[in-house]
């Protein structure tokens, strides 16, 4: 079944620093892979959509980068503040049915001031 | 604010209920989805529809159905409830359908089935 796996520990980091957050999909080849950030108790909102043959995609200070050999995005955020604080979330588009639109269970990134 | 509004806000029912979730997309988006988000399972796609049609099933369970209206709002209707039915409904629109539009998320809908 296809799946996304992202590290469901809570990350923790300092402020001004750099955070990394990893997301990895089995059993397919996506065309394209979106983030999400969501905060507790709302509906996530869109960041950054990166396609497959876009090895890095940048805005202000976040930048996603997309491995098609080694399944794997990877989500920085530069120059961190506590306002990023929140639940951020990968998603993708399956083949059909409950994989049509799979979205991982994120991982929750805590800057501590 | 996302543009896309889902009420009612909470609900509180009792086992064997049926309720209605409402959702109005953004101006101009043609495609609605369904999402169900609880503690233990995340964000779960349930139903697509894209300008009245269904056009992606996910997985949704054969107590729960939903349609696009006309003017493009969406109802999900929940019957026969269960204790497990309690969680976040989201809605959300986008343009087009598929991943390469971004989605639009509604504040969502928290149903507690008592």
């Amino acid at each position: 079944s296809q799946k996304i796996e992202q590290n469901s520990e809570a990350l923790n980091i300092q402020e001004g620093k750099t955070a990394t957050l990893t997301c990895n999909y089995t059993n397919y080849s996506p065309a394209y892979l979106q983030w999400y950030r969501q905060d507790p108790g709302r509906g996530p909102v869109f960041l950054l959509l990166i396609r497959e043959n876009e090895k890095e995609k940048r805005k202000e200070r976040l930048k996603v980068t997309f491995d098609t050999t080694l399944k794997q995005s990877l989500f920085h955020i530069t120059a961190s503040q506590p306002a990023d604080s929140a639940t951020y979330l990968c998603a993708l588009e399956g083949a059909s049915g409950t994989y049509k639109y799979i979205f991982g269970t994120g991982t929750r990134l805590k800057v501590l001031a | 604010d996302s543009g896309v509004t889902q009420t009612p806000k909470h609900l509180i029912t009792a086992t064997g209920q049926r309720v209605t979730l409402r959702c109005s997309p953004r101006s101009g988006d043609l495609s609605v989805y369904w999402y169900q988000q609880s503690l233990d399972q995340g964000l779960q796609f349930l139903i697509q529809y894209y300008n009245g049609e269904e056009r992606a099933k996910g997985n949704i369970l054969e107590r729960f159905s939903a349609q696009q209206f006309p003017d493009l709002h969406s109802e999900l209707n929940l019957s026969s409830l269960e204790l497990g039915d309690s969680a976040l409904y989201f809605c959300a629109s986008s343009y087009t359908s598929g991943l390469y539009n971004e989605q639009f998320f509604g504040p969502g809908t928290r149903l507690t089935v008592l």
